[in-house]
């Protein structure tokens, strides 16, 4: 079992540009988180999804920020027309139920 | 959801026990204690939790006071690798039935030769 498997693990985007993160949760796991962590903080919830739903973004920015879950492939977090606040270290998690998380590596985003 | 107090730091001999403490005095009947502790700037990784009675695993120990508003996390041969940041976390569940982690400052150990 590979884990949660995040890419790319470094990404640089100029301001105005759109970041596009991917997460291939763990085999077997139907429900997949997504936190943000700024610099010297501790990780912040954004959302969280299962196979084609999206059950609670309470988290989320209210614009720029989008997620999915589709039925096959990765979950993507999408941040459109990025600002250098939005540069942090976006980590996944995934689990096979509500209880125990598993995070990947996460993708540091650095926004020039 | 219960906000959880952890010191900022710890230092801890390379062998010996380390013992990290966290307040959780507001914590709710069905809310869960759980730990975690991310390595430098790797994905946090998941050690232990608990809701009532103490908790063992090949990690690591949970020790829960009775009335559940504190807990220690016990590494009980603390090695240089378990140097990093412990986060205590109380469970929050959403109406949607998903729960959050939230994530405080935690605590850094550093585990000393």
């Amino acid at each position: 079992n590979a884990g949660v498997m995040q890419n790319p693990r470094h990404l640089v985007r100029r301001r105005g540009q759109e970041a596009r993160l991917r997460c291939s949760p763990m085999k077997g796991h139907s429900h997949v988180y997504w936190y943000r962590q700024l610099p010297e903080e501790g990780l912040k919830f954004m959302v969280y999804l299962q196979k084609e739903n999206i059950i609670d973004e309470s988290g989320m920015p209210k614009e720029r920020f989008s997620a999915e879950f589709p039925k096959e492939g990765p979950s993507i977090l999408r941040i459109q027309q990025v600002v250098r606040g939005d540069s942090a270290a976006y980590f996944c998690a995934s689990s096979l139920d509500t209880y125990g998380y598993t995070f990947g590596s996460g993708t540091r985003l650095t926004v020039v | 959801d219960a906000k959880t107090t952890q010191p900022p730091s710890m230092d801890c001999a390379e062998g010996r026990a380390a013992n990290l403490p966290c307040n959780h005095s507001t914590i709710s009947g069905n809310e869960y204690v759980y730990w975690y502790r991310q390595i430098h700037s790797q994905g946090p990784q998941y050690i232990i939790h608990g809701l009532k009675n103490n908790e063992t695993n090949e990690m690591a120990s949970l020790i829960i006071t009775e009335d559940r508003k504190s807990s220690t996390l016990i590494l009980p041969h603390a090695t240089l690798r378990d140097t990093a940041v412990y986060y205590c976390i109380v469970s929050l569940y959403s109406g949607a039935g998903s729960y959050q982690l939230t994530f405080g400052k935690g605590t850094k150990l550093s585990v000393i030769p």
